[in-house]
């Protein structure tokens, strides 16, 4: 139940197309849903982050689609770019939860061919 | 600059040999964390401490310990009981809990010899 499933585990998309990584999970109580972004050889940043009360977040090119009734989430890249290439990892949290912690995904490989 | 700073960048460990790997933060952030990074398993938690002279164990503790004497540093000892530690280590930190941001750190490769 503590677990973040991640799909695909690694994705090629041509420049200026869509890129999608979805994620699932079991645990009702998780409210919190980041995306982190990692470059080879260094340490993840946050991309954006999603809360349950609303369906869609949108900051730039990144899109968060929220469907709290199937317990999924998913990063939409719009007009992907080679510099996009990059690992992404989806992550959940809940709060006042007893682990008080993110569980991260396995993530995604993500290669935007030119 | 603020930031989160990880020394080394490259650690060899020897057979039965322990290890410390280096987390300082200058962001003044109360709570601090160590993840270890496998290919194809993300991100799992090792350590964390939400304040000082206070850690808790994450899912993978086991042949690892921390201590949390300064507000900025939260260095990680890989002991000799860890039997695979070749990893990717990464120290994180945030404002207050886990649901704040966490900052990670450009993280320490561990390879053994």
């Amino acid at each position: 139940q503590q677990q973040v499933k991640q799909s695909p585990q690694s994705l090629i998309v041509q420049k200026g197309g869509i890129s999608i990584i979805n994620c699932a999970y079991e645990n009702t109580a998780f409210d919190y849903f980041p995306w982190y972004q990692q470059f080879p050889g260094k340490g993840p940043a946050l991309l954006i982050a999603i809360r349950p009360d609303v369906s869609e977040k949108k900051e730039g090119r990144f899109t968060i689609s929220f469907n709290k009734s199937a317990k999924q989430f998913s990063l939409h890249i719009m007009d992907s770019q080679p510099g996009d290439s990059a690992t992404y990892f989806c992550a959940a949290s809940m709060l006042g939860g007893a682990t008080n912690k993110l569980i991260f995904g396995t993530g995604t490989l993500l290669a935007v061919q030119p | 600059d603020g930031g989160i700073t990880q020394s080394p960048k490259y650690l060899f460990r020897k057979e039965g040999q322990n290890v410390t790997l280096s987390c300082e933060q200058n962001l003044n952030h109360d709570a601090m964390y160590w993840y270890r990074q496998d290919p194809g398993q993300g991100l799992r938690l090792i350590y964390y401490s939400q304040i000082v002279n206070d850690f808790q164990k994450g899912d993978i503790a086991e042949g690892y310990s921390v201590s949390r004497e300064k507000k900025e540093s939260f260095p990680l000892t890989v002991t000799s009981a860890q039997k695979n530690p070749t990893a990717f280590y990464l120290c994180a930190s945030s404002i207050t809990g886990v649901r704040e941001t966490q900052y990670f750190g450009p993280g320490t490769r561990l390879l053994v010899l």
